[in-house]
């Protein structure tokens, strides 16, 4: 247990409305990342944190934005949510001792 | 661009049964690593492999990392029910910040 927890665990929103999930951190760790999972796809990154205030994108960044303020706290923005950003997002960590990465329980997350 | 291909993508045995899972890419990585996701949950790390050419045992999971280091392999002996999931393999290229390519995923189905 890398002490991450992600919220809301499920999300129903309408499409074109804005949705931010929320992931949350107690260990301390410098890296953190965004991924959203589809079947077929495995797990795809969106973005990715390298330290407060330091983001970065990842292979599906189109139509998210993210913002790290402080080091527990990565936070997943869907500016204006369309139905193709319908699926299930985890966030990760890097662990700093062993530098393997731990993912969060998810956030299920349909646009209507 | 860094890809994984992995297969099969799904497996539907008998309890008792052996089975491999492949991993392979035609880049080199610096490591990969394994997960095991069950529904609704997030992966759970079972191994990293970082050496070409290493094996590695975890109970009747046996993980193989290629000398080349663009492919790898899990088998399972005598598979159980309990062994049931989705099984990922990841790849981290080290281009820094530990950002990790997937697999499409493995869905294992353990049948009593």
């Amino acid at each position: 247990d890398a002490g991450i927890t992600q919220s809301p665990r499920h999300k129903v929103t309408e499409t074109g409305t804005p949705v931010t999930l929320r992931c949350h951190q107690t260990e301390n760790h410098r890296y953190m990342y965004w991924y959203r999972q589809d079947p077929g796809h495995g797990l795809r990154l969106i973005h990715y944190s390298y330290g407060v205030k330091d983001t970065d994108k990842g292979e599906v960044s189109d139509g998210y934005s993210v913002s790290r303020s402080k080091t527990e706290d990565f936070l997943l923005t869907l500016e204006s949510a369309t139905s193709s950003q319908t699926s299930v997002y985890f966030c990760a960590i890097t662990s700093s001792a062993s530098y393997e990465q731990y993912f969060g329980p998810g956030t299920r997350l349909t646009v209507t | 661009t860094q890809l994984l291909e992995q297969s099969p993508q799904f497996l539907s045995i008998q309890e008792g049964e052996n089975l491999t899972v492949y991993c392979n890419s035609s880049s080199v990585f610096s490591s990969l690593q394994w997960y095991r996701q069950e529904p609704g949950e997030g992966p759970v790390l079972l191994v990293t492999v970082v050496t070409g050419g290493e094996v590695k045992k975890l109970k009747r999971l046996t993980f193989q990392f290629g000398d080349a280091r663009k492919d790898s392999s899990l088998h399972i002996t005598a598979a159980q029910p309990g062994d049931t999931g989705l099984y990922l393999c990841a790849g981290d290229g080290r281009t820094s910040y530990g950002k990790l390519t997937f697999g499409q995923g493995t869905i294992l189905t353990v049948h009593p």
